[in-house]
Protein backbone atom coordinates (compact mmCIF):
# COMPACT_ATOMS: atom_id res chain seq x y z
CA UNK A 1 0.00 0.00 0.00
CA UNK A 2 1.25 3.64 -0.97
CA UNK A 3 2.00 5.60 2.17
CA UNK A 4 3.51 9.06 2.60
CA UNK A 5 5.66 9.50 6.33
CA UNK A 6 6.13 12.84 7.67
CA UNK A 7 8.26 12.68 10.83
CA UNK A 8 8.75 16.72 11.69
CA UNK A 9 5.09 17.54 13.77
CA UNK A 10 6.83 20.99 14.13
CA UNK A 11 9.03 22.95 12.69
CA UNK A 12 10.52 26.62 12.97
CA UNK A 13 12.05 29.38 11.31
CA UNK A 14 13.25 32.75 11.46
CA UNK A 15 11.80 34.82 8.67
CA UNK A 16 13.89 35.15 5.53
CA UNK A 17 15.47 31.94 6.43
CA UNK A 18 15.41 28.76 4.56
CA UNK A 19 14.03 26.04 5.93
CA UNK A 20 13.20 22.55 4.82
CA UNK A 21 10.24 19.69 5.35
CA UNK A 22 11.19 16.21 4.66
CA UNK A 23 8.60 13.35 2.91
CA UNK A 24 9.33 10.00 2.44
CA UNK A 25 7.25 7.79 0.54
CA UNK A 26 6.76 3.88 0.11
CA UNK A 27 4.96 2.77 -3.08
CA UNK A 28 5.65 -0.14 -5.96
CA UNK A 29 4.17 1.37 -8.38
CA UNK A 30 6.96 2.87 -10.98
CA UNK A 31 4.86 5.93 -12.46
CA UNK A 32 3.68 7.87 -9.48
CA UNK A 33 3.55 11.83 -8.28
CA UNK A 34 4.10 13.67 -5.68
CA UNK A 35 2.96 17.06 -4.20
CA UNK A 36 3.00 19.73 -1.57
CA UNK A 37 -0.21 21.59 -0.52
CA UNK A 38 -0.13 24.17 2.33
CA UNK A 39 -3.23 24.50 4.59
CA UNK A 40 -3.31 28.02 6.41
CA UNK A 41 -5.20 28.13 9.94
CA UNK A 42 -8.26 29.04 7.40
CA UNK A 43 -8.50 25.58 6.23
CA UNK A 44 -8.15 25.68 2.95
CA UNK A 45 -5.98 23.51 0.99
CA UNK A 46 -3.38 25.24 -1.26
CA UNK A 47 -1.43 23.32 -4.60
CA UNK A 48 2.07 24.61 -4.25
CA UNK A 49 4.13 21.83 -6.38
CA UNK A 50 4.14 18.58 -7.89
CA UNK A 51 7.20 16.16 -8.70
CA UNK A 52 6.70 13.40 -11.13
CA UNK A 53 8.53 9.77 -10.68
CA UNK A 54 10.36 10.62 -14.34
CA UNK A 55 10.92 13.92 -13.79
CA UNK A 56 14.57 14.28 -14.22
CA UNK A 57 14.90 17.75 -12.84
CA UNK A 58 13.63 19.04 -9.09
CA UNK A 59 10.78 20.99 -9.57
CA UNK A 60 10.71 24.64 -8.34
CA UNK A 61 7.52 27.15 -8.10
CA UNK A 62 8.83 30.63 -6.91
CA UNK A 63 9.62 30.38 -3.70
CA UNK A 64 9.08 26.67 -3.14
CA UNK A 65 11.65 23.40 -4.66
CA UNK A 66 11.07 19.95 -4.16
CA UNK A 67 14.15 17.79 -3.31
CA UNK A 68 13.46 14.78 -4.49
CA UNK A 69 15.60 11.85 -4.37
CA UNK A 70 14.07 8.89 -6.15
CA UNK A 71 16.44 6.10 -4.64
CA UNK A 72 15.86 7.36 -1.04
CA UNK A 73 11.85 7.94 -1.61
CA UNK A 74 12.51 11.22 -0.61
CA UNK A 75 10.67 14.62 -1.89
CA UNK A 76 11.57 17.51 1.01
CA UNK A 77 10.16 20.73 -0.07
CA UNK A 78 12.41 23.51 0.45
CA UNK A 79 10.48 26.83 1.36
CA UNK A 80 13.74 29.42 0.41
CA UNK A 81 13.61 33.41 1.91
CA UNK A 82 10.62 32.33 4.82
CA UNK A 83 8.31 34.95 4.91
CA UNK A 84 5.29 34.84 8.13
CA UNK A 85 2.46 34.23 5.44
CA UNK A 86 4.10 31.08 5.05
CA UNK A 87 3.14 29.94 8.77
CA UNK A 88 0.84 26.82 8.17
CA UNK A 89 0.26 23.27 7.86
CA UNK A 90 1.74 21.99 5.06
CA UNK A 91 1.18 18.09 3.75
CA UNK A 92 3.11 15.87 1.56
CA UNK A 93 1.29 13.88 -1.15
CA UNK A 94 0.88 10.90 -3.27
CA UNK A 95 -0.81 9.97 -6.34
CA UNK A 96 -1.64 6.90 -5.89
CA UNK A 97 -3.21 4.31 -7.98
CA UNK A 98 -6.88 2.93 -7.90
CA UNK A 99 -9.12 0.59 -9.80
CA UNK A 100 -10.16 1.33 -12.89
CA UNK A 101 -6.74 3.40 -13.82
CA UNK A 102 -7.89 6.26 -11.78
CA UNK A 103 -6.13 7.52 -8.54
CA UNK A 104 -6.72 8.98 -5.73
CA UNK A 105 -4.14 11.68 -3.08
CA UNK A 106 -2.87 9.68 -0.24
CA UNK A 107 -1.23 12.56 2.23
CA UNK A 108 1.12 12.50 5.32
CA UNK A 109 -0.15 13.95 8.36
CA UNK A 110 1.66 17.16 8.27
CA UNK A 111 4.20 19.48 9.75
CA UNK A 112 3.26 22.82 11.42
CA UNK A 113 5.53 25.79 10.44
CA UNK A 114 5.64 28.74 12.05
CA UNK A 115 7.81 31.39 10.75
CA UNK A 116 9.07 33.61 13.59
CA UNK A 117 9.78 37.40 13.21
CA UNK B 1 -9.04 31.16 -5.30
CA UNK B 2 -8.36 27.72 -6.52
CA UNK B 3 -11.61 27.63 -8.95
CA UNK B 4 -13.33 25.29 -6.75
CA UNK B 5 -15.88 26.12 -5.76
CA UNK B 6 -17.77 24.11 -2.35
CA UNK B 7 -21.18 24.99 -0.13
CA UNK B 8 -21.97 25.55 2.49
CA UNK B 9 -18.83 26.93 4.24
CA UNK B 10 -20.03 25.77 7.58
CA UNK B 11 -22.82 23.72 8.46
CA UNK B 12 -24.52 22.50 12.10
CA UNK B 13 -26.90 20.18 12.70
CA UNK B 14 -28.26 17.21 15.04
CA UNK B 15 -27.32 13.12 14.97
CA UNK B 16 -29.49 11.32 13.00
CA UNK B 17 -29.66 13.65 10.23
CA UNK B 18 -28.98 14.34 6.57
CA UNK B 19 -27.02 16.52 4.62
CA UNK B 20 -25.88 18.06 1.35
CA UNK B 21 -22.27 19.26 0.88
CA UNK B 22 -22.19 21.00 -2.73
CA UNK B 23 -19.35 21.16 -5.15
CA UNK B 24 -18.49 22.97 -8.43
CA UNK B 25 -15.39 21.85 -9.90
CA UNK B 26 -12.41 24.50 -12.20
CA UNK B 27 -14.01 25.17 -15.23
CA UNK B 28 -12.88 22.25 -17.46
CA UNK B 29 -12.05 19.75 -14.84
CA UNK B 30 -14.10 16.70 -15.48
CA UNK B 31 -12.91 14.64 -12.70
CA UNK B 32 -14.02 15.84 -8.85
CA UNK B 33 -12.21 13.69 -5.67
CA UNK B 34 -14.04 14.14 -2.06
CA UNK B 35 -11.83 13.69 0.98
CA UNK B 36 -12.53 14.16 5.17
CA UNK B 37 -10.18 15.98 7.06
CA UNK B 38 -10.35 15.08 10.88
CA UNK B 39 -8.13 15.17 14.05
CA UNK B 40 -7.81 11.40 14.15
CA UNK B 41 -7.79 10.80 10.84
CA UNK B 42 -6.43 13.32 8.62
CA UNK B 43 -7.07 13.61 5.28
CA UNK B 44 -9.00 10.38 3.79
CA UNK B 45 -9.68 9.92 -0.32
CA UNK B 46 -13.54 9.37 0.08
CA UNK B 47 -15.08 8.96 -3.56
CA UNK B 48 -13.75 10.42 -6.89
CA UNK B 49 -15.89 10.71 -10.30
CA UNK B 50 -14.89 11.29 -13.95
CA UNK B 51 -17.29 12.80 -15.99
CA UNK B 52 -20.45 11.69 -14.66
CA UNK B 53 -19.15 7.82 -13.14
CA UNK B 54 -17.66 6.52 -10.49
CA UNK B 55 -13.82 5.82 -10.63
CA UNK B 56 -13.15 4.96 -7.53
CA UNK B 57 -14.02 4.58 -3.69
CA UNK B 58 -11.34 4.85 -0.22
CA UNK B 59 -13.02 5.10 3.26
CA UNK B 60 -16.73 5.79 2.03
CA UNK B 61 -19.32 4.96 5.24
CA UNK B 62 -22.08 3.30 3.58
CA UNK B 63 -24.25 6.16 5.12
CA UNK B 64 -22.59 8.47 3.15
CA UNK B 65 -23.47 8.57 -1.13
CA UNK B 66 -22.29 10.98 -3.95
CA UNK B 67 -22.87 11.79 -7.37
CA UNK B 68 -21.70 14.03 -10.06
CA UNK B 69 -24.22 15.24 -12.35
CA UNK B 70 -23.95 16.25 -16.25
CA UNK B 71 -23.01 19.88 -15.80
CA UNK B 72 -20.38 18.23 -13.84
CA UNK B 73 -21.04 19.99 -10.36
CA UNK B 74 -20.91 17.18 -7.02
CA UNK B 75 -23.13 16.77 -4.40
CA UNK B 76 -21.75 14.57 -1.39
CA UNK B 77 -24.80 13.37 0.75
CA UNK B 78 -24.31 12.30 4.53
CA UNK B 79 -26.88 10.86 6.35
CA UNK B 80 -27.71 8.87 9.76
CA UNK B 81 -25.27 11.56 11.08
CA UNK B 82 -23.09 10.47 13.90
CA UNK B 83 -20.73 12.93 16.47
CA UNK B 84 -17.77 11.44 14.77
CA UNK B 85 -18.96 12.69 11.30
CA UNK B 86 -17.85 16.18 11.91
CA UNK B 87 -15.18 17.44 10.10
CA UNK B 88 -13.79 19.58 7.34
CA UNK B 89 -15.05 18.15 3.56
CA UNK B 90 -13.09 18.68 0.67
CA UNK B 91 -13.42 18.84 -2.95
CA UNK B 92 -10.58 18.86 -5.10
CA UNK B 93 -11.12 18.58 -9.16
CA UNK B 94 -8.36 17.78 -11.71
CA UNK B 95 -8.57 18.31 -15.50
CA UNK B 96 -8.13 14.60 -15.93
CA UNK B 97 -7.27 11.13 -14.05
CA UNK B 98 -3.84 12.07 -13.50
CA UNK B 99 -3.43 15.95 -12.87
CA UNK B 100 -2.58 18.11 -10.11
CA UNK B 101 -5.83 18.11 -8.11
CA UNK B 102 -7.21 21.54 -6.56
CA UNK B 103 -8.92 21.61 -3.48
CA UNK B 104 -11.90 23.97 -2.49
CA UNK B 105 -12.17 25.68 0.55
CA UNK B 106 -14.25 23.11 2.61
CA UNK B 107 -17.03 22.52 3.89
CA UNK B 108 -16.79 22.35 7.76
CA UNK B 109 -19.24 20.26 9.27
CA UNK B 110 -19.98 20.28 12.84
CA UNK B 111 -22.45 17.26 14.86
CA UNK B 112 -24.23 18.48 17.95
Amino acid sequence: AQKITQTQPGMFVQEKEAVTLDCTYDTSDQSYGLFWYKQPSSGEMIFLIYQGSYDEQNATEGRYSLNFQKARKSANLVISASQLGDSAMYFCAMRASSQGGSEKLVFGKGTKLTVNP
Amino acid sequence: DSGVTQTPKHLITATGQRVTLRCSPRSGDLSVYWYQQSLDQGLQFLIQYYNGEERAKGNILERFSAQQFPDLHSELNLSSLELGDSALYFCASSVDLKGPQHFGDGTRLSIL
